[in-house]
């Protein structure tokens, strides 16, 4: 049974710091990675999808990494700002799951100015 | 337009009522899903759905049905709502890449 670990839980950082989030997860076999980031009391808004043929994705300040053999993902968020305080969980899907996502319970960051 | 919404946003409701809460989508999505999300316990799965004709148990389904009238809408029922069963609903729909997009969940009270 696919498991999926964020660490840390909780992190605050500065305006204007670049930070690492980690996702690692048990069996390598994955289809793909999913990162979203929540807002309290809102949806889930997907922030980037890597494939699992894929080594990173990139969306403005975002990047992602996979690295499968080693059964871990990273998501870079550069020069931080006060707006991107919110819950990021990456999910997990493969195919002996069904395609079905494992989650992972969260980084809830917070950007101070 | 949002691609997937959720009716109703917010509801307060007695033990033993019966709640249905609803899901649309505009993206044409054959796959359709039903979380819950507690505080501490992240995302778990109560159904999900790959075609209209196809309905799935989640980990946690005890307490819930689900009905997908069409390949649009995806309902899930408590049919005796009781307190434990206060969380944020969320529905998700996931297309042939299996890229998972959500609902903005209803937040569900049971007094």
């Amino acid at each position: 049974k696919q498991e999926v670990t964020q660490i840390p839980a909780a992190l605050s950082v500065p305006e204007g710091e670049n930070l690492v989030l980690n996702c690692s997860f048990t069996d390598s076999a994955i289809y793909n990675l999913q990162w979203f980031r929540q807002d309290p009391g809102k949806g889930l808004t997907s922030l980037l999808l890597i494939q699992s043929s894929q080594r990173e994705q990139t969306s403005g300040r975002l990047n992602a990494s996979l690295d499968k053999s080693s059964g871990r993902s990273t998501l870079y968020i550069a020069a931080s700002q006060p707006g991107d305080s919110a819950t990021y969980l990456c999910a997990v899907s493969t195919s002996g799951g069904s395609y079905i996502p494992t989650f992972g319970r969260g980084t809830s960051l917070i950007v101070h100015p | 337009d949002a691609d997937v919404t959720q009716t109703p946003r917010n509801r307060i409701t007695k033990t033993g009522k019966r709640i249905m809460l609803e899901c649309s989508q505009t993206k044409g999505h054959d796959r359709m899903y039903w979380y819950r999300q507690d505080p501490g316990l992240g995302l778990r799965l109560i159904y999900y759905s790959f075609d209209v004709k196809d309905i799935n148990k989640g980990e946690i389904s005890d307490g819930y049905s689900v009905s997908r009238q069409a390949q649009a809408k995806f309902s899930l029922s408590l049919e005796s709502a009781i307190p434990n069963q206060t969380a944020l609903y969320f529905c998700a729909t996931s297309g042939n890449r299996f890229e998972q997009f959500f609902g903005p969940g209803t937040r569900l009270t049971v007094l």
